[in-house]
């Protein structure tokens, strides 16, 4: 069965404090997808991992990508409110479809 | 500034109702989805496309049907509406042909379906 899992579901964080957001997958793709959502908006892609040892960075994020272990990890650093959303993380599924984790909200807090 | 509309943003519909979510993108995309987000259960795949008037299963098809007679317009169908379909439903599109950093899906800002 297709799975892709994220833990935690629910992070609250005081800000300047660094955590991680881990995303474990099923399948044999080399290909993983973070995507962010604010609340009552839609999702917007944050980093495409396209390659064992992947790594991507913007501003106090950071996305790894592990394919032997199946296992993505989204770095924070020194959260801030501004970062404040719902998580998911994606794999690519045959050619054409992604399949997602069931997302981790992120609350940061003063 | 490219967009993925969805006509409506908050819809409630009665159980037995034929219902029609509609979703228009402007990237000139092959692929679109539609995808249901439920909280706890992240995005499910419900029904994507690749191409004019072919469509695929994702994972819970079941009590919906899909639509798309031009490239830009992917709809949503549920025949008869029940309970368990109220959430909320994005539609997304994303380049056959995109590779890299195109590998990405762009969403609408989703409807939020109330069947009472």
């Amino acid at each position: 069965e297709l799975k892709v899992e994220q833990n935690p579901l629910f992070l609250s964080m005081q800000e300047g404090k660094n955590y991680t957001i881990y995303c474990n997958y099923s399948t044999t793709s080399d290909r993983l997808y973070w995507y962010r959502q604010d609340p009552g908006k839609s999702l917007e892609s944050l980093f495409v991992l396209l390659s064992n040892g992947a790594v991507k960075q913007e501003g106090r994020l950071m996305a790894s990508l592990d394919t032997k272990a199946r296992l993505s990890t989204l770095h924070i650093t020194a959260a801030v409110h501004d970062l404040s959303a719902t998580y998911f993380c994606a794999e690519k599924y045959n050619n054409n479809d992604m399949r997602f984790g069931a997302g981790t909200r992120l609350t940061v807090k003063p | 500034d490219v967009k993925v509309t969805q006509s409506s943003r908050y819809l409630v519909k009665r159980t037995g109702e034929k219902v029609f979510l509609e979703c228009v993108q402007d990237m000139d995309h092959e692929n679109m989805f539609w995808y249901r987000q439920d909280p706890g259960l992240g995005l499910r795949l419900i029904y994507f496309s690749y191409d004019v008037k072919m469509k695929e299963k994702g994972d819970i098809p079941e009590g919906y049907s899909v639509s798309r007679e031009k490239k830009e317009r992917f709809s949503l169908i549920l025949e008869s509406a029940s309970t368990n379909q109220t959430s909320m439903y994005l539609c997304a599109s994303s380049s056959l042909s995109g590779a890299g950093a195109n590998e990405k899906l762009f969403f609408g800002s989703g409807t939020q379906l109330s069947v009472l």
